[in-house]
């Protein structure tokens, strides 16, 4: 398969915790990485090789990876938090880059 | 500190050829690979293709036939042309960096797009 799910939103309360979950065969070979997307603004890496965060990112940023399946985890979500994220993997043949759907996170 | 800068036409009409340009601007321009994503009004993000220093190219199958990605190590930029575009090809484009993905020790990784360009939006209108 050469496709990655996400569920198309997610709400959080803030100061909760939060999983935005990533699904595709790929994921069984590939770590993911994580993309926030803001309005108006370039996506930035927020997680890479299943639990590497990026300076400046910060540490209530994890993830994790189980099958075929990749998950970021936001504990103790803030209000600068709402935005689009995005999962990225090679596909199995490691020819490609997919992109998940995105899932709009939203922080009440 | 790293910076990608991005520039070209942003209107189009149908069956024209999109062309945009990335230049880098500090940092190694050897250690990673250089794409284009692309981001269509209300829709996701989808990759385009990648090129490295070397002049060595990937592109999604789904747009291989109309695209060409160029690399000019001189300048230190790296070059998108899309070509017959249609109002379909109307999106944010993005050019940016990654850390390519690869497999080691029984894992693989994926790429990891580090920094990004300021992104162009182009529209394709008659």
């Amino acid at each position: 398969s050469s496709e990655l799910t996400q569920e198309p939103a997610v709400s959080v309360a803030l100061g909760q915790t939060v999983r935005i979950t990533c699904q595709g065969d790929s994921l069984r070979s590939y770590y993911a990485s994580w993309y926030q997307r803001k309005p108006g603004q370039a996506p930035v890496l927020v997680m890479y090789d299943k639990n590497t965060r990026p300076s400046g990112i910060p540490d209530r940023f994890s993830g994790s990876s189980s099958r075929d399946t990749a998950s970021l985890t936001i504990t103790g979500a803030q209000a600068e938090d709402e935005a689009d994220y995005y999962c990225s993997s090679r596909d199995s043949s490691g020819d490609r880059v997919l992109f998940g759907g995105g899932t709009k996170l939203t922080v009440l | 500190q790293v910076q990608l800068q991005q520039w070209g036409a942003g209107l189009l009409k149908p069956s024209e050829t999109l062309s945009l340009t990335c230049g880098v601007y500090g940092g190694s321009f050897s250690d990673y690979y250089w794409n284009w994503i692309r981001q269509p009004p209300g829709k996701g993000l989808e990759w385009i293709g990648e090129i490295n220093h070397s002049g060595s190219t990937k592109y999604n199958p789904s747009l291989k036939s109309r695209v060409t990605i160029s690399v000019d190590t001189s300048k230190i930029q790296f070059s998108l042309k899309l070509r017959s575009v249609t109002a379909t090809d109307t999106a944010v484009y993005y050019c940016a960096r990654a850390r390519r993905g690869y497999c080691s020790g029984g894992f693989c990784y994926s790429d990891a797009f580090a920094i990004w360009g300021q992104g162009t939006m182009v529209a394709v209108s008659s």
